[in-house]
């Protein structure tokens, strides 16, 4: 069975970091790029960043470019999202996707069950 | 950026009834436009990819559809389990977009 399982997730102060992991399992980890996506409560989606099955490809969203940083470890399985010096605004549910073909597309499947990240004093 | 614009926000329906959600791209997108289901507390399934391609499982009922740079999702007899919101999203340049989203709710 295809799946991903995030963790990391808690209560930061603003300012703070935090480093999200999305371990996978059931397909060939390596050949797919993955998301991240999240969303405030009672919100839309947002998409935060994608990253090619490689890691030598990169994208971000201008509200996260400069402080999160994508990776992945194909030995381990494992996507990450390390998340400094944070705000309140990035308070959500963080999401790891899957693209669903064999480019950054065409649709994400499967995701994760989400990890909530809170951001306060 | 390429912004979605989704509409309506909102709608009221019953079981049997047919539903459609619309979806406009600000600029050309091609194919790669894709519909979402959200349900409280879980995670987005994967409906509809490359605007008219059902993705495996999902029942027939939903089908998808594109002109220019406006899509259509729609469900043909609405079932309980159906009720939930439904987010399309572009994958055609980043950073990828979705819409903000329309809540399908029980008449």
């Amino acid at each position: 069975e295809v799946q991903l399982l995030e963790s990391g997730g808690g209560l930061v102060q603003p300012g703070g970091s935090l480093k999200l992991s999305c371990a996978a399992s059931g397909f060939s980890f390596s050949t797919y790029a993955m998301n991240w996506v999240r969303q405030a409560p009672g919100k839309g989606l947002q998409w935060v960043s994608a990253l090619s099955g490689s890691g030598s490809s990169t994208y971000y969203a201008d509200s996260v470019k400069g402080r999160f940083t994508i990776s992945r470890d194909n030995s381990k399985n494992t996507l990450y999202l390390q998340m400094n010096s944070l705000r309140t605004e990035d308070t959500a549910v963080y999401y790891c996707a899957r693209a669903s073909g064999n480019s950054y597309g065409p649709g994400f499947d499967p995701w994760g069950q989400g990890t909530l990240v809170t951001v306060s004093s | 950026d390429i912004q979605m614009t989704q509409s309506p926000s909102s709608v009221s329906a019953s079981v049997g009834d047919r539903v459609t959600i619309t979806c406009r791209a600000s600029q050309g997108i091609s194919s790669w436009l894709a519909w979402y289901q959200q349900k409280p507390g879980k995670a987005p399934k994967l409906l509809i990819y490359a605007a008219s391609s059902l993705q495996s499982g999902v029942p027939p009922r939903f089908s998808g559809s594109a002109s220019g740079t406006d899509f259509t999702l729609t469900i043909s007899s609405l079932q309980l389990e159906d009720f939930a919101t439904y987010y399309c999203q572009q994958t055609n340049s980043f950073p990828f977009t979705f819409g903000q989203g329309t809540r399908l709710e029980i008449k």
